[in-house]
């Protein structure tokens, strides 16, 4: 079965502007995680969605937002980036309400320039 | 709050010899560990839980709740172990986030 699509691969964009990363879930997975990863920081948890509810955020700033959608697709959102949030983007899904047996996409390399 | 912590950035392994990567936890109620791991261009992938009790490519991996810890060992190291190892722990009951450690590198040399 194909595992956790997540679109684009590769992002550049300049400071200020937006973008929207995409996830598709492994087929009925219904809980998607995003995750940010840095050399500097390694995993830091953004939020975790469940039934199109957001069960959990983590602590960055309101330009991060997401969704997700009743065919528990996510997308995920930054506004008015910054040089910072250049990192890789991962998504992974989980067929269980609860706990850690995740699995993860390739992630969508973002650079800001 | 959870924690997890891997007090080994790098860790550097003769093949043949035994591995030990290092994790310590902090959380109050019931965890759930995991280990991930990162080869080379490939995509994060789960390698063990602990409550499967497996052994995968030769790893395992006990939860001591006493230290709280969750080493990972293999007895024989092997060159395509070299990668990048995540610990992380996950609340058995409630619906808090799935945490992770800051990795380990580990360098398997020939």
């Amino acid at each position: 079965k194909a595992g956790v699509t997540q679109t684009p691969r590769y992002l550049i964009k300049t400071r200020g502007q937006q973008v929207t990363l995409s996830c598709s879930p492994i087929s009925g997975h219904r809980s998607v995680s995003w995750y940010q990863q840095t050399p500097g920081q390694g995993l830091q948890f953004l939020f975790e969605y469940f039934s199109e509810t957001q069960r959990n955020k983590g602590n960055f700033p309101g330009r991060f937002s997401g969704r997700q959608f009743s065919n528990s697709r996510s997308e995920m959102n930054v506004s008015t980036l910054e040089l910072g949030d250049s990192a890789l983007y991962l998504c992974a899904s989980s067929l269980e309400r609860q706990g850690g047996g995740y699995t993860f996409g390739s992630g969508t390399r973002l650079t800001v320039v | 709050a959870q924690r997890v912590t891997q007090p080994e950035k790098l860790l550097s392994v003769f093949k043949g010899a035994p591995v030990e990567l290092k994790c310590n936890y902090s959380y109050s109620g019931s965890p759930e560990l995991f280990w991930y791991v990162q080869y080379s261009r490939q995509r994060l992938q789960l390698l063990l839980r602990h409550i499967s009790r497996e052994s995968i490519k030769g790893f395992t991996a006990d939860l001591n709740k006493g230290e709280t810890s969750f080493h990972l060992k293999k007895p024989f190291a092997q060159e395509e172990d070299s990668a990048m190892y995540y610990c992380a722990l996950a609340p058995r009951f409630g619906n808090e986030k799935l945490t992770f450690g800051t990795g380990t590198r580990l360098t398997i040399i020939p």
